[in-house]
């Protein structure tokens, strides 16, 4: 019964590069949240997924960033033309139901050169 | 927008002792709170979920409590061990919207064998 899964786990590019992390959530759950965690800093939320549709992505930065989560296949967090101030932990959630308890994946680490 | 302060920020226990950690939200319309362990360099362990209408939930040695009136959240933990050692996070779930957990900066737990 595998939790959550992301992959990479350790993501290094160099500037102007860009990156895609991906989420395969808990089989049977059909909700994906994102979240990224600075150094020193809490988490925060990111954008909310649920089958094909973005749901909330009050988190996300306007530019750069975009999210997905296809009918078929894991979530994909993807930022282009990476920059220093990326560099981070981005860790994905996966729940059943929303509103219901969000189980976490190891983080993919992020190393921007 | 929603805020969430845990303190203190590290603490250093010896073995056997019973703690506990707080957690204080500013969202009065608060849906459920959830703790977290985080290991380092790890993903995040949900410990436990309480929702708005319960006053506690219990699981092995931890119990979390949730006061909405006051806006606090302790999580005791009883019979401390050195694997209790982590980071402990409390995060909030708004019901007035938001769709991510709000989460606070975290508890940097030390039990001393």
């Amino acid at each position: 019964n595998a939790g959550v899964m992301q992959n990479p786990r350790h993501l290094v590019r160099r500037r102007g590069q860009e990156a895609r992390l991906r989420c395969s959530p808990v089989k049977g759950h059909s909700h994906v949240y994102w979240y990224r965690q600075l150094p020193e800093e809490g988490l925060k939320f990111m954008v909310y997924l649920q089958k094909e549709n973005i749901i909330d992505e009050s988190g996300m930065p306007k530019e750069r960033f975009s999210a997905e989560f296809p009918k078929e296949g894991p979530s994909i967090l993807r930022i282009q033309q990476v920059v220093r101030g990326d560099s981070a932990a981005y860790f994905c959630a996966s729940s059943p139901r929303h509103q219901e308890t969000q189980y976490f994946g190891p983080g993919t680490r992020l190393l921007v050169l | 927008k929603q805020e969430v302060t845990q303190i203190p920020a590290a603490l250093s226990v010896p073995e056997g002792e019973n703690l506990v950690l707080n957690c204080s939200f500013t969202d009065s319309a608060i849906y459920n709170l959830q703790w977290f362990r985080q290991d380092p360099g790890k993903g995040l362990t949900s410990l436990l979920l309480i929702q708005s209408s319960q006053r506690e939930q219990t699981s092995g040695r931890l119990n979390a409590s949730l006061d909405k009136s006051s806006g606090r959240s302790t999580l005791y933990i009883a019979a401390s061990q050195p694997g209790d050692s982590a980071t402990y996070l409390c995060a909030e779930l708004s019901g007035g919207g938001a769709d991510g957990l709000t989460f606070g900066k975290g508890t940097h737990l030390i039990i001393q064998p």
